[in-house]
């Protein structure tokens, strides 16, 4: 089956560093995907890493290990604004997303 | 319209109604997409259209159906609805059906009574 495992939620402290996991079991892989989304708002596009290694984009990088099914999003300088949920999702040998349920980032100041 | 609509924003439907949720977008992408969003689970591939004319079922089609007449609109349409299909809806769309980054429009919340 397809399977993609994030945590359900995490808290962190403004001006720190926060890891999110994700690991996945789909048929085929085209790319690991990575969305924030507000609460009551669009998941919005933050990465998209297809090879394996680090893709840093400012404050936010990604990790990808395919032999290993798992990625992960490491968000540095944390700021209010960052509390969201952190979607994860691979893209199946359909080129469709399987999405994982999403992690809620909780930022304390 | 910069980007991708949806309309309604919202809306509270009784059981058994026929309700069409509409989708427009503005950047003459290829694919576009209907999920569902349901609290603790990830969000679902109701039904896909890679280009115009075409169209996919996706995780989840049961009592959902969709068209793609033109390249810029995909409506969703629940022919006769049930309190299991109450749900936040997003469509989205991509510039082709490969791994390009999915863009959504701001989602429609429905309620089934």
């Amino acid at each position: 089956g397809q399977n993609i495992d994030q945590p359900t939620e995490m808290t962190a402290t403004e001006g720190a560093i926060v890891q999110i996991n994700c690991t996945y079991q789909t048929s085929g892989f085209n790319g690991l995907f990575w969305y924030q989304q507000h609460a009551g708002e669009a998941p919005t596009f933050l990465s998209y890493n297809v090879l394996d290694g680090l893709e840093e984009k400012g404050r936010f990088s990604s990790f990808l290990s395919r032999s290993k099914g798992y990625s992960y999003l490491l968000l540095k300088e944390l700021q209010m604004k960052d509390s969201a949920s952190y979607l994860c999702a691979n893209m199946d040998s359909n080129y469709q997303l399987i999405w994982g349920a999403g992690t809620k980032l909780i930022i304390k100041p | 319209i910069a980007g991708i609509t949806q309309a309604p924003t919202s809306q509270i439907l009784a059981a058994g109604r026929r309700m069409t949720l509409r989708c427009t977008q503005d950047m003459r992408h290829n694919a576009m997409y209907w999920y569902r969003q349901d609290l603790g689970l990830g969000l679902r591939l109701i039904h896909y259209s890679n280009t115009a004319g075409t169209t996919g079922k996706g995780e989840v089609p049961d009592g959902y159906s969709v068209s793609r007449a033109n390249t810029d609109d995909f409506p969703l349409t629940l022919a006769s609805a049930v309190p299991s299909q109450t749900s936040v809806y997003f469509c989205a769309s991509s510039a082709s059906g490969d791994s390009d980054e999915q863009f959504f429009g701001p989602g429609t919340r429905l309620t089934v009574l």
